[in-house]
């Protein structure tokens, strides 16, 4: 595989329920993001991780955790989300890590996530 | 606060009708402003990266420029292949601002 893999691309979940996002990597970069894309609505940064460190946590609510066990590994675990939490979930990665905004992002196909 | 706005929210044009999308933006420092595009069900991916007002970059029939307050992602003679999202993103201080994207549909 190449590029940025995420999965599983659908998703349905219950405000109850507990489920993760996953996202991989192929390209040797250093950071890895998580992005909200919801209709209408431009992009919006969740969190950075540069060389598996968090760098950015864009006060983003507590159920979503996200963890990042190496470069080349990112999940975002879910737990009693609200129906506005529906969205298209897209991560990303850049080559280099540092400041968020320098950085041409490669992204993966995304994860749409629906809250019942 | 940075501001981007991108113009129109949605473009219809037939094959070989050149046009232009806008991006305007306020920010207190540009330190650089990229273009991606989205097809649907998928990610963005990145077009171009425009540092200084007068640079313009160039990719098949995508031609984008900038000046101090927006940039123009001009489209010549385009196909149906380039119907996507083009999205606009402002680099400012350490973050990345997006703007909500025009949608560009060509009709063969």
């Amino acid at each position: 595989e190449t590029g940025v893999t995420q999965t599983p691309r659908h998703l349905v979940m219950g405000m109850t329920n507990k489920k993760s996002l996953k996202c991989e990597q192929h390209l040797g970069h250093n950071a890895m993001y998580w992005y909200k894309q919801s209709a209408k609505k431009p992009l919006e940064l969740m969190f950075v991780y540069n060389f598996k460190e968090q760098t950015e946590n864009n006060s983003v609510p507590s159920r979503f955790s996200p963890e990042c066990p190496n470069s080349s590994h990112l999940f975002l675990h879910l737990h009693t989300l609200q129906p506005e939490d529906s969205a298209l979930y897209l991560c990303a990665s850049s080559q280099q890590g540092g400041a968020s905004g320098a950085n041409v992002l490669t992204f993966g196909a995304g994860s749409r996530l629906t809250v019942l | 606060e940075d501001q981007v706005t991108q113009s129109p929210e949605a473009l219809r044009l037939q094959e070989g009708e050149s046009s232009s999308l806008n991006c305007s933006y306020t920010v207190s420092g540009l330190r650089g402003l990229f273009w991606y595009r989205q097809d649907p069900g998928k990610g963005p991916e990145f077009l171009f990266t425009l540092y200084s007002a007068g640079e313009e970059k160039e990719k098949e029939r995508l031609k984008a420029t900038l000046t101090k307050k927006e940039s123009f992602l001009h489209i010549t003679a385009p196909k149906p292949e380039d119907s996507a999202t083009y999205l606009c993103a402002v680099h400012s201080g350490s973050r990345l601002t997006f703007g909500e994207g025009t949608q560009l549909t060509v009709n063969p």
